[in-house]
């Protein structure tokens, strides 16, 4: 059964630093891994999808890397602001085609 | 597209009583997806659908759940009865290859 967790489970940074999240995973036959965002009593935002046969996608000032073999799987913010504060997510999709994910990484990112 | 449409937004209900939580996913996608998300749980699958068709329901916690899709524009998730402890977000989610993409949530509270 495929597990998913998540490190640091909160982080506070001050405004412009570079900080990355970590997520582990048990199974490495996966499909793809992805990075969801979450605001406060909202719904889940995608932002970034890593196929299985890739290493690593990026958008804007996020970079995501994925290391198959080892099970693992980083989010890099460049530059952190304000409004980046949000709980960060990553799922993991396996051969049952369902998404499994981890706890959540809450991040604040103080002005 | 509007993306997935879930309603109601907000749902309050007595024990015991029936809710029925509905989704639209995003036309073309194929696999639909239910899940709840608590502080203590994270976020869980329920079940979710390819084609229509349920394929894993090993999440449904207990027969007072049943999710239906009569057709590939409409799924319903049902608790009958409910109890305090179904308060929850209950989140849908579609996707076609391999991105899922989620609504907004229907927040339950079950007094």
């Amino acid at each position: 059964k495929q597990e998913v967790t998540q490190i640091p489970a909160a982080l506070s940074v001050p405004e412009g630093e570079n900080l990355v999240l970590n997520c582990s995973f048990t199974d490495s036959a996966i499909y793809n891994l992805q990075w969801f965002r979450q605001d406060p009593g909202k719904g889940l935002t995608s932002l970034l999808l890593i196929q299985s046969s890739q290493r690593e996608q990026t958008s804007g000032r996020l970079n995501a890397s994925l290391d198959k073999s080892s099970g693992r799987s980083t989010l890099y913010i460049a530059a952190s602001q304000p409004g980046d504060s949000a709980t960060y997510l990553c799922a993991v999709r396996s051969h049952g085609q369902n998404f499994v994910f981890g706890p959540g990484t809450r991040l604040s990112v103080l002005p | 597209d509007a993306g997935v449409i879930q309603s109601p937004r907000h749902e309050v209900t007595e024990m015991g009583q029936e809710v029925t939580l509905r989704c639209k996913p995003i036309s073309g996608h194929d696999y639909l997806f239910w899940y709840r998300q608590t502080m203590m749980r994270g976020l869980e699958l329920l079940i979710y659908f390819n084609n229509n068709v349920p394929i894993d329901d090993s999440g449904m916690p207990e027969d007072r759940f049943s999710a239906k899709m009569p057709n590939a524009s409409f799924s319903t998730l049902k608790i009958q009865p409910s109890e305090p402890r179904d308060s929850a977000v209950y989140f849908c989610a579609s996707s076609v290859g391999t991105e899922a993409f989620f609504g907004q949530g229907t927040r339950l509270t079950v007094v």
